[in-house]
């Protein structure tokens, strides 16, 4: 059984912080690594996706990935009230065509 | 308007009692496909299909069907629910030449259900 592993927080983070948020994964044969944010009562949306090791940026979001330790990061910077929300990790592997989603972090941002 | 519509929203029903949750998009989407999502669980994914008639299952298949008969429709059957299907669902579709592989999910409003 593949399994996503995240912290369920909430953590909580002053505005203007840097929000850290982590995922590991236990199938070493994903390929593909996203992450989604769900506010709360509303559908998730795609913020990121990576693919291979190292740092994505968009904006004021940064992925980081290392396979070797199987794990997924998404750094948030100048955190604001808006960024709360929880925030999912998925993983899809290379021949499957199913996403395992991991069970979510609260991020609380704090004026 | 590009979306994904699920009905209906909300349903309240008993045991056994046969029920299906529609779920349509109409972006000419390929890829579609059905989540439930638990507290502490998170998102679980129960059925996809990559295309017309063609379907899969996912991690939680059990107790659930589904159809693909039109490219942009694709239902979710509870031949017999129970109470431990009671959950908050979500369809999503993914776009063609390969939105699937990058993650690109679609999600509808969401269908929360109770059975009692």
């Amino acid at each position: 059984q593949k399994e996503v592993e995240q912290n369920s927080g909430p953590l909580s983070v002053p505005e203007g912080a840097i929000a850290s948020l982590n995922c590991t994964y236990s199938d070493r044969g994903s390929q593909s690594f996203f992450w989604y944010r769900q506010y709360s009562g509303k559908s998730p949306e795609l913020i990121m996706s990576i693919y291979s090791n190292g740092d994505k940026e968009d904006g004021r979001f940064t992925a980081q990935l290392n396979k070797a330790s199987q794990y997924v990061s998404l750094l948030i910077r100048d955190s604001q009230p808006s960024d709360s929300a929880t925030y999912l990790c998925a993983v899809k592997g290379y021949y499957g065509q199913n996403f395992v989603f991991g069970p979510g972090t609260r991020l609380s941002v704090l004026p | 308007e590009a979306q994904v519509t699920q009905n209906p929203r909300y349903l309240i029903t008993v045991t056994g009692k046969k029920l299906t949750v529609t779920c349509s998009q109409n972006m000419n989407h390929e890829y579609m496909s059905w989540y439930r999502q638990d507290p502490g669980l998170g998102l679980r994914q129960i059925y996809y299909s990559m295309n017309v008639e063609v379907t899969d299952k996912g991690d939680v298949p059990e107790g659930y069907k589904v159809s693909r008969k039109e490219k942009r429709n694709f239902p979710l059957i509870l031949e017999s629910p129970s109470p431990n299907q009671t959950s908050l669902y979500f369809c999503a579709s993914s776009p063609p030449g390969g939105g699937n592989y990058r993650g690109e999910q679609y999600f509808g409003p969401g269908t929360r259900l109770t059975v009692t």
